[in-house]
């Protein structure tokens, strides 16, 4: 079955500290990993996804398919941070459909 | 360009009565999928249909159905509304690329069932 598991709901760490906000998929084959931000009272949209290997408003995120996780990572985290964040997985290729963990929400404390 | 747009973005029902929901997507983008979103269940994946055609289909039971028209512009239709149903609901046009599809979101009707 095609899932992902996003284990931490709330994660509140102080501004600096590092971030890491877990994901775990489960999926047969080789799907593409997203993530997924929303800042409050915007809508959802697209901070990065594997295949491009960039980072993003100095977050990354590095698939690794022998854990099957594709955790997102900033060194040093900031106020404007604060946001609910999604990991998602896209199966196929010839399709749009994703599926999302649960969500995590960030609070950075200043 | 323009976003996603939703229409309306506030719906109020009461149970048994339908309601339809619409989506523009972005000027170009000719996939459009619908998800919903909830406290208990988070984003769920509801459809998506491409040049008219469903593609997919999420585990919604048959209460829930959509179409997409030949400007790409597309529609959900709840029947038989249940109090369950409330929910925000999510529209995200993609655009091919090399990569596969990246979806952008729209802000979401949030429909109250009562």
């Amino acid at each position: 079955a095609q899932r992902v598991t996003q284990p931490e709901k709330l994660l509140s760490v102080f501004k600096g500290a590092p971030v890491e906000l877990k994901c775990n998929y489960s999926y047969s084959g080789s799907p593409e990993l997203f993530w997924y931000v929303q800042y409050s009272r915007q809508r959802l949209q697209l901070l990065l996804r594997h295949i491009s290997r960039e980072s993003i408003k100095g977050f990354t995120a590095d698939l690794n398919k022998g854990e099957t996780s594709f955790h997102l990572k900033k060194p040093f985290a900031q106020e404007e941070d604060s946001a609910m964040y999604y990991c998602a997985l896209k199966g196929s290729s010839n399709t749009g459909k994703l599926i999302f963990g649960q969500g995590t929400t960030l609070q950075v404390k200043p | 360009k323009a976003g996603v747009t939703q229409t309306p973005r506030y719906l109020i029902k009461t149970r048994g009565q339908q309601v339809t929901l619409s989506c523009s997507p972005i000027s170009g983008h000719r996939s459009v999928s619908w998800y919903q979103q909830t406290p208990g269940q988070g984003l769920q994946f509801l459809f998506e249909y491409f040049s008219e055609t469903q593609r997919n289909k999420g585990n919604f039971p048959g209460r829930f159905s959509g179409r997409q028209f030949s400007n790409s512009r597309s529609e959900m239709n709840v029947s038989t509304l249940e109090l369950g149903d409330s929910a925000l609901y999510l529209c995200a046009s993609s655009l091919e690329s090399s990569g596969g599809p990246v979806q952008f979101f729209g802000p979401g009707t949030r429909l109250t069932v009562l």
